[in-house]
């Protein structure tokens, strides 16, 4: 069965600190992740998935097929960055995390 | 263009009713799926529709349905709602479904069942 296990609820780190949202799946095939974002009072929206190996306001995400993780990064956090955060894989429909809901203090 | 579009925003029912939401996807998009998201359980899929055809299904009971129209427009219904219904119910269309196609998300109905 697939899975998508956001072991955080609740995150909060200072503004400029480095900010790290933990994803792990559970998927016997080929996995295609992604992170979706939801500002307040904005639909939800994609951030970034894993095969465009992008950068989208400063955050990156990267596959580790071993430790079976699709962590979403950034070195310096900002306060715009507060937002409600979902890790999800595709596997024929899209599995959702529970959310991290991360806040920037300034 | 014009998002995706989900009526109504809002909607209070009484447990027993039933009630149905609407999804009009953008321009161009086939593919509509529902969710439902509540604090407790997060997003949980509920469907999805391709060309008037169900692809997939979650674990929800038969209380819950959808349909998709030749216009890619989608509907879903429940019957003999529940307090624990009471959720918000988001719709996400996408060109096509596929493991790597972007979704895009409607603002929501947000049910709630007294």
């Amino acid at each position: 069965a697939q899975r998508v296990t956001q072991p955080e609820k609740l995150l909060s780190v200072f503004k400029g600190a480095p900010v790290e949202l933990k994803c792990n799946y559970s998927y016997s095939g080929s996995p295609e992740l992604f992170w979706y974002v939801q500002y307040s009072r904005q639909r939800l929206q994609l951030l970034l998935r894993h095969i465009s190996r992008e950068s989208i306001k400063g955050f990156t995400a990267d596959l580790n097929k071993g430790e079976t993780s699709f962590h979403l990064k950034k070195p310096f956090a900002q306060e715009e960055d507060s937002a409600m955060y979902y890790c999800a894989l595709s596997a024929q429909k899209l599995v959702f995390g529970q959310g991290t809901r991360l806040t920037i203090n300034p | 263009k014009a998002g995706v579009t989900q009526t109504p925003r809002y909607l209070i029912k009484t447990r027993g009713q039933q009630v149905t939401l609407s999804c009009s996807p953008i321009s161009g998009h086939r593919s509509v799926s529902w969710y439902q998201q509540t604090p407790g359980q997060g997003l949980q899929f509920l469907f999805e529709y391709f060309s008037e055809t169900q692809r997939n299904k979650g674990n929800f009971p038969g209380r819950f349905s959808g349909r998709q129209f030749s216009n890619s427009r989608s509907e879903m219904n429940v019957s003999t709602l529940e307090l624990g219904d009471s959720a918000l119910y988001l719709c996400a269309s996408s060109f096509i479904p596929g493991s790597n196609t972007e979704a895009f998300f409607g603002q929501g109905t947000r049910l709630t069942v007294v």
